[in-house]
């Protein structure tokens, strides 16, 4: 069984700051993969990023990037340079090794001031 | 590129009616899902296929039933629909073989209010 929790009903951050976004799951795989997800209100579900948990190295795309911290179960998601179009609902998620049961954490509403 | 397409995008339902939603995918993926997201709250599994043929429960299954028609088509059926049942609800599929090269990709939801 897996749960991922996110600790922060919402968050604000001015335009072209940056904000972090907390995470943090529990898994009994050996291996998983782990992904934020952005949510708009046109309630489309977009991938923003992903991470394998086999790899150290933390994920990076584009103003996107995460801070994985495998021994304390913690996968934040930094924004960087924050833009108006960044304002959304984001879901952290947890997929086992297998690929195909994906737990969600239950979101935090980003704002983003101008 | 359509992707994951799903019929109806809204519906209102009496309770003890019958519905089912559809799903199609285009990107010939093996595996297709169903969850539904309540206000304020992440996605819950309901059912899944991981291949043609074959259905699995997932977190809340309970007044669901599902079928995969063939490999592009997953509907879910609320036989008799209860208002716990309103929600939005998502059809995923992926190609599980590769779960981070090829995650779930969604659908745009039902949004669906029983009465």
């Amino acid at each position: 069984a897996q749960t991922v929790t996110q600790s922060q009903p919402e968050m604000s951050v001015q335009e072209a700051e940056t904000v972090t976004l907390s995470c943090t799951y529990d898994t009994s795989e050996s291996d998983y993969y782990l992904f934020w997800y952005k949510q708009p209100p046109s309630r489309q579900m977009i991938l923003v990023i992903r991470q394998e948990a086999y790899k150290q190295q933390n994920a990076t795309e584009n103003r996107f990037s995460v801070n994985f911290q495998k021994a304390a179960k913690s996968f934040s998601l930094k924004i960087s340079d924050s833009q108006l179009g960044d304002a959304a609902m984001y879901f952290c998620a947890c997929s086992n090794n297998a690929g195909n049961m994906l737990t969600f954490g239950g979101g935090t509403r980003l704002m983003v001031k101008p | 590129n359509a992707g994951v397409t799903q019929t109806p995008k809204f519906q209102v339902l009496k309770t003890g009616q019958s519905m089912t939603l559809q799903c199609a995918q285009d990107m010939n993926h093996n595996s297709m899902y169903w969850y539904r997201q309540d206000p304020g709250m992440g996605l819950r599994l309901i059912y899944y296929s991981a291949s043609e043929g074959t259905t699995d429960k997932g977190e809340v299954p309970n007044g669901y039933n599902v079928s995969r028609l063939n490999k592009r088509e997953f509907s879910l059926r609320l036989e008799s629909a209860a208002p716990s049942q309103t929600s939005v609800y998502f059809c995923a599929s992926s190609e599980p073989l590769d779960p981070y090269n090829q995650p779930q990709h969604f659908g745009d939801g039902t949004r669906l209010s029983i009465l």
